[in-house]
C-alpha cells in the first residue's frame, strides 16, 4: 500500500460547483496533515492544515478522520482560479514536528467557465 | 521579503557527469528540506538538515546523492554520475523550524541526456 494515496483524477467541474478530493494514508503513527496546491510548473504552496476537528477555511473544508486514516478537502463555490493540483500530504512522525513530508500524487482539478 | 531560491532553474547534463544544486533558504529558518518531483508524481522526500547537520537522510536514493549545509544556510545537493532515471525537478524547501510550515523554493529542473 502507498504511503499516500489520492484519486488523480482530473476533475473537471464547471463555476460554482462543490467538489471533493478524497486521500488516505497508511502510517497511523503520522500526527500532521496538509494539502497543498500546485500551479503547472510551480512550486507546491501549502493550502491549509487539516485538524481532527475539522477546519474551515473561506471556501474551503478540510476534515482528518483518524479511525479510517482519511483525509477530505471540500472545495464550495469552484473559482476559474482554483485550477491546479491538489496534494495531500502527512508527515512522517518525528514525535509531532513536521519533519519530512510524504505527498500524494496529487488531483487535479479543472475549473472551466 | 526574499523566499527560498534555487539555482540554476534549469540544468541539462549529459550521463555520468556531475552535478550540482544549490538552494538559498529563507534568512532565519533553521531546517532544510530536499524533494524531488518527476512528472506526474507528488514531490518525493530525499533529506532533511536541522542547523548544519543532516537529521535524516534516509530519502536519499543511493551514494550517488549527497547534500551539505556547511554554515547551516545555504545548502547544496550533489549528484555523482547521473543517470537518465534522476531527471526530475528538484525542490528545496525551509521552515523556521521542524514544526513550522514549509516553504518551497522554485525547483530546479534536471534534465540527464
Amino acid at each position: 500500500r502507498k504511503e499516500v494515496e489520492q484519486d488523480p483524477g482530473p476533475f473537471n467541474v464547471p463555476e460554482g460547483a462543490t467538489v471533493a478530493f478524497n486521500c488516505t494514508y497508511s502510517n497511523s503513527a503520522s500526527q500532521s496533515f496538509f494539502w497543498y496546491r500546485q500551479d503547472c510548473r510551480k512550486e507546491p504552496k501549502l493550502l491549509m492544515s487539516v485538524y481532527s476537528s475539522g477546519n474551515e477555511d473561506g471556501r474551503f473544508t478540510a476534515q482528518l478522520n483518524r479511525a479510517s486514516q482519511y483525509i477530505s478537502l471540500l472545495i464550495r463555490d469552484s473559482k476559474l482560479s482554483d485550477s491546479a493540483t491538489y496534494l495531500c500530504v502527512v508527515n512522517k512522525d518525528y514525535g509531532g514536528s513536521q519533519g519530512n513530508l510524504i505527498f500524494g500524487k496529487g488531483t487535479k482539478l479543472s475549473v472551466k467557465p | 521579503g526574499a523566499g527560498v531560491s534555487q539555482t540554476p532553474s534549469n540544468k541539462v547534463t549529459e550521463k555520468g557527469k556531475y552535478v550540482e544544486l544549490r538552494c538559498d533558504p529563507i534568512s532565519g529558518h533553521t531546517a532544510l528540506y530536499w524533494y524531488r518531483q518527476s512528472l506526474g508524481q507528488g514531490p518525493e522526500f530525499l533529506i532533511y538538515f536541522q542547523g548544519t547537520g543532516a537529521a535524516d537522510d534516509s530519502g536519499l536514493p543511493n551514494d550517488r546523492f549527497f547534500a551539505v549545509r556547511p554554515e547551516g544556510s545555504v545548502s547544496t545537493l550533489k549528484i555523482q554520475r547521473t543517470e537518465r532515471g534522476d531527471s526530475a525537478v528538484y525542490l528545496c524547501a525551509s521552515s523556521l523550524n521542524p514544526n513550522n510550515e514549509q516553504f518551497f523554493g522554485p525547483g530546479t529542473r534536471l534534465t540527464v541526456l
